[in-house]
């Protein structure tokens, strides 16, 4: 079955390290995402890619990184300039950029991080 | 500013009771509409989409939702709660911004469902 692969599951450090998650899809979307998950804020847009090679900035990028070598892999680095790195991240895809309109953004099953 | 407001951030229902999840959304034209189920810990589940076809769209599990473009509203309803229902929900709106397409997320309702 295809799908979203995030790990892992739980991740802990220890402030000023960076740390790298991964997510991997393996239904030839071309459009991955990162957001960012807190209670009772929504979803926020971290990072998102719509072709290999490129990615733009979300709402919050702010002391994190991205890297698209591959169509399916979207790995998201949290560095130690972030400010807040405790939450739940989520990844996502779409066929294409915005999606195309029967196609609604995929989630992986997300990547809970602890900073102490 | 285009966005989505869910009405309510915790909702609570008897098992067997009718479940009614409110969302408005601000659009300068028809939208995508979407619906998701997240369950602790676990990643955001497709319930159901509007797309500009039919205004009432149906669902998994039961769920269903009416588009009135009028009053520029996306309630998810069900007609009978089931305690595998417990869960939050987010209503999202797919929006056409500076020549590129956005995802915009409500901030969530918590559905508790009482036995």
């Amino acid at each position: 079955d295809g799908g979203i692969t995030q790990s892992p599951k739980y991740l802990f450090r220890k402030e000023g390290q960076n740390v790298t998650l991964s997510c991997e899809q393996n239904l030839n979307h071309d459009a991955m995402y990162w957001y960012r998950q807190d209670p009772g804020q929504g979803l926020r847009l971290i990072y998102y890619s719509q072709i290999v090679n490129d990615f733009q900035k979300g709402d919050i990028a702010e002391g994190y990184s991205v890297s698209r070598e591959k169509k399916e892999s979207f790995p998201l680095t949290v560095t130690s300039a972030q400010k807040n790195p405790t939450a739940f991240y989520l990844c996502a895809s779409s066929i294409v950029l915005g999606g195309a309109k029967n196609s609604p953004l995929h989630f992986g099953n997300g990547t809970r991080l602890t900073v102490t | 500013a285009q966005s989505v407001t869910q009405l309510d951030s915790h909702v609570s229902v008897s098992e067997g009771t009718p479940v009614l999840l409110r969302c408005n959304y601000s659009s300068s034209y028809s939208p995508s509409l979407f619906w998701y189920v997240q369950h602790p810990n676990k990643g955001l589940q497709l319930l159901l989409k509007y797309t500009s076809a039919a205004t009432l769209v149906k669902g998994i599990n039961g769920f269903e939702a009416e588009f009135k473009k009028s009053e520029t509203s996306f309630h998810l309803t069900k007609p009978s709660a089931h305690m595998s229902d417990a869960a939050e929900y987010f209503c999202v709106v797919r929006l056409r911004t500076s020549g590129t397409y956005k995802y915009i997320f409500g901030t969530g309702t918590r559905l508790k469902v009482l036995a």
